[in-house]
């Protein structure tokens, strides 16, 4: 079966450092890859993807990600972080093996960036 | 850029009573999606629709739950006598094709409570 893990409820971080955000995924055949962030009282919005092509991917907000196939991770980053990013971010998986259609989520990682 | 419209925003009811959730997916999408958030858990898969009937759901979605898309716009989710434990967010996403390269695009959410 797919899974995607998150294993950090709570990512702390300082303004301006880097930050990263850790998902690692189960699926059997290729994995389509993808990163959503949920800001309070808001819904899900799309941060970026992995289809094929380039390991590191970029997206919205100066977020990327890089896929490693072998390590089977697909880790969220940037460079800088701001306080605005704060919010909570879901990892997601599309693969063959379950179902055609849906995704499957992370549990979902608490990004808290402070001033 | 085109949004997945969720309504109400936030409905409250009490337990046993029918609710109808309510979606307007982006015009020119073909596979339309309801997932859920109870809060503070992971965002899970309840269905999927496409060409009027349901392709694919999940163990959570049992009698209780049906989908319609009753004007060629709307795409509506029913929970005929809600319990408590369906107190949730409740997320509408449609997205152009199944195949993996797209994502989706979700709306903002129902938050749903059964008291």
């Amino acid at each position: 079966a797919q899974s995607v893990a998150q294993p950090e409820d709570q990512v702390n971080v300082a303004e301006g450092n880097p930050l990263t955000v850790k998902c690692t995924y189960s699926v059997s055949g290729n994995p389509y890859l993808f990163w959503y962030v949920q800001y309070p009282n808001r819904g899900l919005q799309f941060l970026l993807k992995y289809i094929t092509g380039d390991n590191l991917v970029k997206g919205s907000y100066g977020f990327e990600a890089e896929f490693n196939k072998s390590q089977t991770s697909f880790h969220l980053k940037k460079p800088s972080a701001l306080v605005s990013d704060s919010a909570l971010y879901f990892c997601a998986v599309k693969g063959w093996d379950t179902g055609f259609q849906k995704l499957v989520f992370g549990t979902g990682t608490r990004l808290l960036v402070s001033p | 850029e085109p949004e997945v419209t969720q309504t109400p925003s936030h409905q409250v009811t009490q337990m046993g009573q029918e609710v109808i959730l309510r979606c307007v997916p982006i015009s020119n999408h073909l596979y339309f999606y309801w997932y859920r958030q109870i809060l503070g858990q992971k965002v899970e898969f309840l269905v999927s629709f496409y060409n009027n009937e349901i392709s694919e759901k999940s163990e959570i979605f049992d009698d209780q739950f049906s989908v319609e898309r009753p004007d060629g716009s709307n795409f509506t989710l029913k929970i005929r006598s809600t319990k408590l434990e369906d107190s949730a967010m409740y997320f509408c996403a449609s997205s152009e094709q199944a195949g993996n390269p797209y994502g989706y695009t979700f709306g903002s959410g129902t938050r749903l409570t059964v008291v």
